[in-house]
């Protein structure tokens, strides 16, 4: 079956602008996250969904992020105002149940270039 | 704060050689680990992964990792790297409500 897709793969905008990047995670699984991959650093954890709810939002850096779920299985992350600062690869993965021992399966990544 | 450390940032080898990456985390309860492996131009992709039983796992590729409870580490190695293994190495520690990577050490094998 197929992977963890995200889309656009490149995303170029100017400071002040409106993003969304798009998951769609594996059929069938219930869990989703979101990480942050900046250059030399490994993913920073932004927030994960069991369902359609976020379970844990707790490493969303500021109110300019925010995610949804609202089927339970393809989530958007939105950023408002983007800066500079925000460019960096948004990684997606998604796992069967919540985090724990549980595998997770990434997508390829979304590049976000801020100018 | 939970953490994970990865003291190699970057690693070279030549082939055949051993490898052994470090990994320790800092949390005193009970954690989850993993190694994922970033292949150039590829996705992440689990390495291995330890959550009970046997300490001494094995993952593919012939890699295996030991967790050691007391060192709160989770060292990942191989007794033979080929050039194929150049890649990003991620430790990774899950809790029941955190998931923490480390910052990533980059194996370069040279053929």
């Amino acid at each position: 079956g197929a992977g963890v897709s995200q889309t656009p793969s490149n995303k170029v905008t100017e400071k002040g602008k409106y993003v969304e990047l798009r998951c769609d995670p594996i059929s069938g699984h219930t869990a989703l996250y979101w990480y942050r991959q900046s250059l030399g650093q490994g993913p920073e954890f932004l927030i994960y969904f069991q369902g359609t709810g976020a379970a844990d939002d707790s490493g969303l850096p500021n109110d300019r992020f925010f995610a949804v779920r609202p089927e339970g299985s393809v989530s958007t992350l939105k950023i408002q105002r983007t800066e500079r600062g925000d460019s960096a690869v948004y990684l997606c993965a998604s796992s069967w149940e919540l985090a724990g021992p549980n595998e997770q399966f990434f997508g390829p990544g979304t590049r976000l270039t801020v100018l | 704060a939970q953490s994970v450390s990865q003291h190699n940032h970057h690693v070279i080898l030549s082939e055949a050689a051993s490898l052994e990456l470090g990994c320790n985390y800092s949390y005193g309860g009970t954690v989850n680990l993993f190694w994922y492996v970033q292949y150039p131009g590829q996705h992440l992709q689990l390495l291995l992964k330890y959550f009970s039983g046997d300490p001494l796992v094995k993952g593919i590729k012939g890699f295996e990792a030991e967790f050691i409870k007391s060192k709160f580490s989770f060292n990942l190695r191989k007794p033979s790297v080929q050039w194929s293994d150049t890649a990003e190495y991620y430790c990774a520690v899950t809790t029941d409500d955190k998931i923490i990577f480390g910052k990533g050490t980059r194996l370069h094998i040279l053929p």
